[in-house]
C-alpha cells in the first residue's frame, strides 16, 4: 500500500457527461502527477503539480480536461461533456523527483 | 527526449524457470529507471529503481536489473518464477529536466504451471 487514494475507483458514465475524480497522496509528497492508462498501453503523463502549482501539461490533456490541487494536497481531474475515447484508467502518482508512489487508479467507462 | 522500449509484449515461462523481460531506453541525459508491477484492475507497484548508484539494483519478491550503460538496458530478472508473479510489468525512464516518468509498452508474464 502507497498511501495514496482515488476515489471513486470506478466510474460508468454517459458520453456528454461530466466526471471528477479526486486522489489524496500522502502528505510528504510535494508533487502531484496524473496519468492515463489505456487497454494494453503503458501509463501516459497528463499533468503535475509541485505543492499546488500546475507545472507541465501533456498535449493529450485537452480543453475537456482540468485539475486542479487547490491547496497542495489532495488533487482533482475533471473531465467535461466526456466521450467514449476517455474510457481508460486514470492513475495519481505522489512522490518526489525521480520517484513516484501510484495510487490504485480510477477507471472510467464512457457508454 | 526519452524513452523506453520493451521487447516481447508476451512472455510466459514455467513455475520455477527464470524470468527474463527485456527493457531497452533513450535518454539524452543520465536516467533514473524504474520497474514496475500491475495487478489487473490495480495501480502500479514499484518493483525497483536505479538512480546512479550500484548497476545491479535488488528489488521485491527477489527481483533484480542490471544498468547496463553500454547496451542502453536495464532487464529485470528473477531465479525462479512464482505462480503469483503472473502480471503485467511496465518499464519506465525518468530524466531531470523532463520531469515525468515516460513507460514501456508493458510484458505481460504468464507462469505456467
Amino acid at each position: 500500500d502507497t498511501g495514496v487514494s482515488q476515489d471513486p475507483r470506478h466510474k460508468i458514465t454517459k458520453r456528454g457527461q461530466n466526471v471528477t475524480f479526486r486522489c489524496d497522496p500522502i502528505s510528504e509528497h510535494n508533487r502531484l502527477y496524473w496519468y492515463r492508462q489505456t487497454l494494453g498501453q503503458g501509463p501516459e503523463f497528463l499533468t503535475y503539480f509541485q505543492n499546488e502549482a500546475q507545472l507541465e501539461k501533456s498535449r493529450l490533456l485537452s480543453d475537456r480536461f482540468s485539475a486542479e490541487r487547490p491547496k497542495g494536497s489532495f488533487s482533482t481531474l475533471e473531465i467535461q461533456r466526456t466521450e467514449q475515447g476517455d474510457s481508460a484508467m486514470y492513475l495519481c502518482a505522489g512522490g518526489g523527483p525521480g520517484e513516484q508512489y501510484f495510487g490504485p487508479g480510477t477507471r472510467l467507462t464512457v457508454t | 527526449a526519452q524513452s523506453v522500449t520493451q521487447l516481447g509484449s508476451h512472455v510466459s515461462v514455467s513455475e520455477g524457470a527464470l524470468v527474463l523481460l527485456r527493457c531497452n531506453y533513450s535518454s539524452s541525459v543520465p536516467p533514473y529507471l524504474f520497474w514496475y508491477v500491475q495487478y489487473p484492475n490495480q495501480g502500479l507497484q514499484l518493483l525497483l529503481k536505479y538512480t546512479s548508484a550500484a548497476t545491479l539494483v535488488k528489488g521485491i519478491n527477489d527481483f533484480e536489473a542490471e544498468f547496463k550503460k553500454s547496451e542502453t538496458s536495464f532487464h529485470l530478472t528473477k531465479p525462479s518464477a512464482h505462480m503469483s508473479d503472473a502480471a503485467e510489468y511496465f518499464c519506465a525512464v525518468w530524466g531531470f529536466g523532463n520531469e515525468k516518468l515516460t513507460f514501456g509498452t508493458g510484458t505481460r508474464l504468464t507462469i505456467i504451471p
